[in-house]
């Protein structure tokens, strides 16, 4: 089973609002990473949040970790049409199977509207 | 100009063929990995490298091969006996295991 889960699937909104995508995870992690793709290219990294971190932020990005409840959100304030991407988030488990390696999420498609 | 370059851009395979993608990267990243990404999908872990001369199985190494003998380059073989090869590639490398993974453009591969 996957080990990041990204919420909601797709999501569409008009430009200037802002978008909140969410990650939830199964085990025990070190960090937490947020990725983009534009369509029909690689990822690009946008926010590497550590176990030991609750907020980040990057410009227009904030990024939350609550541990507890082993999930994490990114939020884009002032959303912009070139915002359009797919947004990924990537755990390195612990405990899972994978030995420490990154495991993506099947990510978030969003959609801005100018 | 560092990056990690990917070629081609666009790859054709004919049934019972080998094909072989290229992946190169000038930022001295010691680790090296291989995904494949199908539509609408995340990313599933092919083979990943370590260290030069080393390399690993991810998720879905069934056929598909992989060679490091140089510490810039992680060429992926896709294999015949890969029988659903149709896909997005994408190759990343890092400076260590757990780290921030830079990807190159991707290829991507159809079957005539």
């Amino acid at each position: 089973s996957q080990q990041g889960e990204e919420d909601p699937q797709a999501l569409s909104i008009q430009e200037g609002e802002n978008a909140t995508m969410n990650c939830s995870y199964k085990t025990s992690i070190n960090n937490l990473q947020w990725y983009r793709q534009n369509s029909g290219r690689g990822l690009v990294h946008l926010i590497l949040i550590r176990s030991n971190e609750r907020e980040k932020h990057s410009g227009r990005l904030r990024v939350t970790l609550d541990t507890s409840k082993k999930s994490s959100s990114l939020l884009i304030t002032a959303s912009r049409a070139a915002d359009t991407a797919s947004y990924f988030c990537a755990t390195d488990a612990l405990s899972y199977n994978q030995g420490g390696k990154l495991i993506f999420g099947q990510g978030t498609e969003l959609s801005v509207k100018p | 100009d560092g990056g990690i370059t990917q070629s081609p851009k666009y790859l054709f395979r004919k049934e019972g063929q080998n094909v072989t993608l290229s992946c190169e990267q000038n930022l001295n990243h010691d680790a090296m990995y291989w995904y494949r990404q199908d539509p609408g999908q995340g990313l599933r872990l092919i083979y990943y490298s370590q260290i030069v001369n080393d390399f690993q199985k991810g998720d879905i190494a069934e056929g598909y091969s992989v060679s490091r003998e140089k510490k810039e380059s992680f060429p992926l073989t896709v294999t015949s006996a890969q029988k659903n090869p149709t896909a997005f590639y994408l190759c990343a490398s890092s400076t260590g295991f757990q780290e921030t993974q830079y990807f190159g453009p991707g290829t991507r591969l159809l079957v005539l």
